[in-house]
């Protein structure tokens, strides 16, 4: 069974571009999470949906992020537009509604 | 804002020795997750534990769930090279009645040296 899948794995931009981060979660769960890595602050929860609804998203940082799960199987992480802070490793993690969390490769963001 | 700290955030041993890696919060958790994390990779579920005083075994890994569910270790017994990576802990809790969500620690870095 595949698991979680993020694109792009790795994305390099320059600052004040757009960047959308793309996740599909495992298929027949209903809960997507997107979190963001760094060394200074670890691995913070930023947004998540059940069943599609945006449950909780005190964790973002600021308007220039958004996120949005068009459908059940597939969510974005857009930020715009895109500062030298934002640089960090980005995960999404889906869950079959339980305790169990499968969280995806990441990608590594680099604004520069 | 739930907290989460762990220590040591770094460690280096000798392959055989033991080791334990601890996280501690004020707040009560439902549940209390560990996790391993390798470079370039997401982190993977370990154990849950969910009752106070829980011990689970998984091999040579035992973790531990403090009796008022606020703290936990991970104890490593004869550590092998691969052992080594980011070990996160990560505390449960429940939001309005069915959303679940989790507190990570910032990890213990684990260099298990051959």
């Amino acid at each position: 069974d595949a698991g979680v899948i993020q694109s792009p794995r790795h994305e390099v931009t320059e600052m004040g571009q757009e960047v959308t981060l793309r996740c599909k979660l495992i298929s027949g769960h209903n809960s997507l999470f997107w979190y963001r890595q760094t060394m200074m602050r670890g691995l913070e929860l930023l947004i998540y949906f059940n069943n599609n609804v945006p449950i909780d998203d005190s964790g973002m940082p600021e308007d220039r992020f958004s996120a949005k799960m068009p459908n059940a199987s597939f969510s974005t992480l857009k930020i715009q537009p895109s500062e030298p802070r934002d640089s960090a490793v980005y995960f999404c993690a889906s869950s079959p509604g339980t305790l169990l969390q499968y969280f995806g490769p990441g990608t590594r963001l680099t604004v520069t | 804002t739930q907290l989460l700290e762990q220590s040591p955030q770094f460690l280096s041993i000798q392959e055989g020795e033991n080791l334990t890696v601890y996280c501690n919060s004020s707040s009560v958790f439902s549940s209390l997750q560990w996790y391993r994390q390798e470079p370039g990779e997401g982190p993977v579920l370990l154990v849950t534990v969910v009752t106070g005083g829980e011990v689970k075994k998984l091999k040579r890994l035992t973790f531990q769930f403090g009796d008022a569910r606020k703290d936990s270790s991970l104890h490593i017994t004869a550590a092998q090279p691969g052992d080594t990576g980011l070990y996160l802990c990560a505390g449960g809790s429940w939001s309005g009645g069915s959303n679940y969500k989790l507190t990570f620690g910032k990890g213990t870095l684990l260099t298990v040296n051959p």
